[in-house]
């Protein structure tokens, strides 16, 4: 059975730093790309940022672009997000998912995590 | 970028209508273009991928349609289980954008 399990959500101040990390299960994790994605509370869904399976290319929403980075351990199955410069509208649940071919980015996500709540707030 | 654009916003339907949601891509992304359901406080489920494909296990009642730039989701007989919000997305290029979304309820 798929399973994604993110954590190191929390409340930060703005202007500081976090880091989710997404344990993943239930497949072969280094032959699939992985993407992040968030919802805002009462909003809808933004894709953030997406890694390759092998971790070489990634991509990011200009909304976060120089201030996160997505990276990934294979040898860990797990997926990360470093998130720098949080600013208020930051602030949303943030879900890991999996695309459902191999060796591929231009595809959709059959798997979802549960999702890590961050709130950037003084 | 390309920007993704549900209509309505909003739908109220009552049980066994057909409904129909559509997505308009600001450029064409030929058939790279997926239909997600959210239900209160649950995570995004996928239903169609390639625009037409029933992702495995999703109801028949749900199907995808379209290519280029317009798309369309339809439930052939609306449930009340299928009350939640519904999300297309593009998927060929970065940005992954996600429409804004379409909240359907029953009458």
């Amino acid at each position: 059975e798929v399973q994604l399990l993110e954590s190191g959500g929390g409340l930060v101040q703005p202007g500081g730093s976090l880091r989710l990390s997404c344990a993943a299960s239930g497949f072969t994790f280094s032959s699939y790309g992985m993407s992040w994605v968030r919802q805002a509370p009462g909003k809808g869904l933004e894709w953030v940022s997406a890694i390759s399976a092998g971790g070489v290319t990634t991509y990011y929403a200009d909304s976060v672009k120089g201030r996160f980075t997505i990276s990934r351990d294979n040898s860990k199955n797990t997926l990360y997000l470093q998130m720098n410069s949080l600013r208020a509208g930051d602030t949303a649940v943030y879900y890991c998912a999996k695309v459902p071919f191999l060796q591929s980015m231009a595809a959709p996500f059959d798997y979802w995590g549960q999702g890590a709540l961050v709130i950037v707030s003084s | 970028d390309i920007q993704m654009t549900q209509s309505p916003s909003s739908l109220s339907a009552s049980v066994g209508d057909r409904v129909t949601i559509t997505c308009r891509a600001s450029q064409d992304i030929s058939n790279y273009l997926a239909w997600y359901q959210q239900k209160p406080g649950k995570v995004p489920k996928l239903l169609i991928y390639a625009a037409s494909t029933l992702q495995s296990g999703v109801p028949s009642r749900f199907s995808g349609s379209g290519s280029g730039t317009d798309f369309a989701l339809t439930i052939s007989s609306l449930q009340p289980e299928d009350v939640a919000t519904y999300y297309c997305q593009k998927y060929n290029t970065a940005p992954r954008t996600f429409g804004q979304g379409t909240k359907v309820e029953i009458k």
